[in-house]
């Protein structure tokens, strides 16, 4: 089975504060993703990576940055949280075969992140 | 535009009924993708079924099926004899390509649609 984890389920920080939200899958995926929940909006998309120190933005990346040292492991990096960015981020991965079907995400357990 | 509608932003139904979530989507693309997630309460996306634009048949998996009709642009998804387990929010999503070569898309999902289902 696809495991995608996250470090934390809930984390509560205050205005200002840098955060840093773990992710890692271990199915060997390429691609892994970042996404934002908010009710009544679906999810948006924050950040994604394609491969090992790439990564391009999504449809709101400002006030974020991404990280992607390793393979299985993506984070994402509020420098500065805001009251704004109180949401559930969700992390997904998938594979990224150039010419292949495109495949399905798979979903970790997602962190609600509550900014003071 | 790539857009994702489901109108139908809660459900509710008593045990054993069945229950027909509807999804309707706006593509530029001739070949993509759909998807359906279900969100049950602990929060995590499970994935359900991918469906390629070629492909119009419908699926039926156990109590679950889908289906798919490119000349309205839906994939509808429907549980038949349905139960208190599947109570979650279900998710209708399309693939748009994000980078040359398609090989890494990002899902552009509609708002979600949660289901009640009653004792």
């Amino acid at each position: 089975d696809v495991k995608v984890t996250q470090s934390s389920r809930y984390l509560v920080k205050r205005t200002g504060e840098k955060v840093f939200l773990e992710c890692v899958q271990d199915m060997d995926h390429e691609n892994m993703f970042w996404y934002r929940q908010d009710p009544g909006l679906g999810l948006r998309l924050i950040y994604f990576s394609y491969d090992v120190k790439m990564k391009e933005k999504g449809d709101i990346p400002e006030g974020y940055s991404v990280s992607r040292e390793k393979k299985e492991r993506f984070s994402l990096i509020l420098e500065s949280a805001s009251t704004n960015q109180t949401s559930m981020y969700l992390c997904a991965s998938s594979f990224g075969l150039a010419g292949v079907l495109v495949h399905e995400q798979f979903f970790g357990p997602g962190t609600r992140l509550t900014v003071l | 535009a790539q857009k994702v509608t489901q109108a139908q932003t809660e459900i509710s139904v008593v045990e054993k009924e069945d229950v027909t979530l509807d999804c309707v989507y706006e593509t530029r693309d001739t070949t993509y993708y759909l998807f359906w997630y279900k969100q049950p309460p602990s929060g995590e996306l499970v994935f359900l079924i991918r469906r390629n634009s070629f492909d119009e048949q419908n699926e039926i998996s156990g109590r679950y099926s889908w289906n798919f009709q490119k000349s309205t642009s839906s994939f509808n998804f429907t549980i038949t004899a349905s139960q208190v387990v599947d109570s979650a929010v279900y998710f209708c999503a399309l693939s748009d390509p994000l980078l040359y070569g398609g090989a890494t898309n990002k899902l552009i999902f509609g708002t979600g649609t949660l289901l009640a289902v009653q004792p």
